[in-house]
């Protein structure tokens, strides 16, 4: 059971643009930034965005997050199918002080 | 550029101890803008942190895994390390050592996001 949810899988079409969604509380997305990760099979997760809505260099500007209260949002747009992959959103748990993931979200691009 | 390598045996005898060390090149490990943390992920599963230290020496432990959790830095060799004790089948899985970044100095902060991430190591928990 993950700390943040996340739905287990989205879906779009090439070209299209899909949310997906992180929740948490006030221990953890509510107090804290929040980053997104990129997971291809058999490789580490990379960096997508860090302080809810930053993009590190060398990461497309098709990628966004926002983040209101206790949840986050990650955004694709122009989905390429190169873009499927597992997403993880992840915080700082200020009540567990350990940081802490959503349980993952498969991205499908149909 | 910076990375990050995990090493450390791939197979581990139930109730025995897992150590893994990470190797930091690139850049030094010694500075207060990062923690330095370990993230697994079981097979087909999710993400779950481990825990995060400093350069010098202070850190944070996941509630679910303290009692078994060590971790410890060599900023001689640019390394740092963790030890998870008696380990059962449960903790198998791949593990990831990982910077961790506060926005600037951490001092007054806690770690945010982790950046670079090491390619994994992978552990097997098995008589």
């Amino acid at each position: 059971q993950s700390v943040l949810t996340q739905p287990p899988s989205v879906s779009a079409a090439p070209g299209q643009k899909v949310t997906i969604s992180c929740s948490g509380v006030s221990s953890n997305i509510g107090k804290n930034f929040v980053s997104w990760y990129q997971q291809f099979p058999g490789v580490a997760p990379r960096l997508l965005i860090y302080a809810n809505s930053e993009r590190p260099s060398g990461i497309p500007d098709r990628f966004s997050g926002s983040k209101s209260g206790t949840s986050a949002t990650l955004d694709i747009t122009g989905l390429q199918t190169g873009d499927e992959a597992d997403y993880y959103c992840g915080t700082w748990d200020t009540s567990l002080s350990v940081g802490v993931f959503g349980g993952g979200t498969k991205l499908t691009v149909l | 550029q910076l990375q990050l390598q995990e090493s450390g045996p791939g197979l581990v005898k139930p109730s025995e101890s897992l150590s893994l060390t990470c190797t930091v090149s690139g850049g030094s490990i010694s500075s207060s803008n990062y923690y330095w943390g370990w993230i697994r992920q079981p097979p087909g599963k999710g993400l779950e942190c481990i825990g995060s230290i400093s350069f010098s020496g202070s850190g944070y432990s996941n509630p679910s895994l303290k009692s078994r959790v060590t971790m410890s830095v060599d900023t001689s060799k640019n390394q740092f390390s963790l030890r998870l004790n008696s380990v059962t089948a449960a903790d198998t899985a791949l593990y990831y050592c990982a910077r961790l970044l506060c926005g600037g100095d951490c001092y007054g902060k806690v770690p945010n996001w982790f950046d670079p991430w090491g390619q994994g190591t992978q552990v097997t928990v098995s008589s």
